[in-house]
């Protein structure tokens, strides 16, 4: 079983200040984690992923984020966010032994103000 | 395209209608999700196809629904005598290969308003 957390649905931050969008999991096997995007009107869009090595993964955009195995969690992270960053995130869990699907996250809705 | 393709891009249709909606993936990915994406919630697992196999359709909420992929590329999604409770965005993916380490891409879905 599998299965993935998004505590927040909104945050709010303004320009140029750090991002962080939460993710915690869980899954019976070792994890695949990912992180979409969707912007009004469009389909998901692939940020990064963790499969295995370092913990921390650098992705598209500026974002990373960091697998934390004692703490399940997979919390994405920006430095200094833009406007353009507003958009809706998931987090996405896969690995369940015997399973290829992925669970996604409801989805936490960034706004950058500026 | 270079893209995933997805038709028609919105949807209204009449309780008790019968809707079809399209997805063209990617040339060469033969893998293909059917996701349904409901306002405030994430995305609803509905139906996989991996090439020649026989598709998982363990996410199809009733047997309303069905979906079909001809010659391993273009799929359909049908559901039969629309409900309210179908209004929803429903997105198509497709990947490479199979697994749940695979990069899905995600067309820009089908917004479906049942009246």
């Amino acid at each position: 079983a599998q299965s993935v957390a998004q505590p927040e649905d909104q945050v709010n931050v303004a320009e140029g200040n750090p991002l962080t969008v939460k993710c915690t999991y869980s899954v019976s096997g070792n994890p695949y984690l990912f992180w979409y995007v969707q912007y009004p009107n469009r389909g998901l869009q692939f940020l990064l992923k963790y499969i295995t090595g370092d913990n921390l993964v650098k992705g598209s955009y500026g974002f990373e984020a960091e697998f934390n195995k004692s703490q399940t969690s997979f919390h994405l992270k920006k430095p200094s966010a833009l406007v353009s960053d507003s958009a809706l995130y998931f987090c996405a869990v896969g690995g369940a032994r015997g399973d290829y699907k992925l669970s996604f996250g409801a989805g936490t809705t960034v706004t950058v103000r500026a | 395209g270079a893209g995933v393709s997805q038709s028609p891009s919105n949807k209204v249709t009449e309780k008790g209608k019968d809707v079809e909606l399209r997805c063209d993936p990617i040339s060469g990915h033969t893998a293909l999700y059917w996701y349904r994406q409901s306002l405030g919630q994430g995305l609803e697992f509905l139906i996989y196809f991996q090439g020649n196999s026989a598709p998982d359709k363990s996410g199809l909420p009733s047997d309303r629904f069905s979906a079909e992929r001809t010659g391993g590329s273009v799929s359909t999604l049908t559901i039969q005598r629309t409900q309210q409770e179908d209004s929803a965005v429903y997105l198509c993916a497709s990947s490479p290969v199979t697994g749940a380490k695979n990069i899905q891409y995600f067309g820009a879905g089908t917004r479906l308003s049942v009246l």
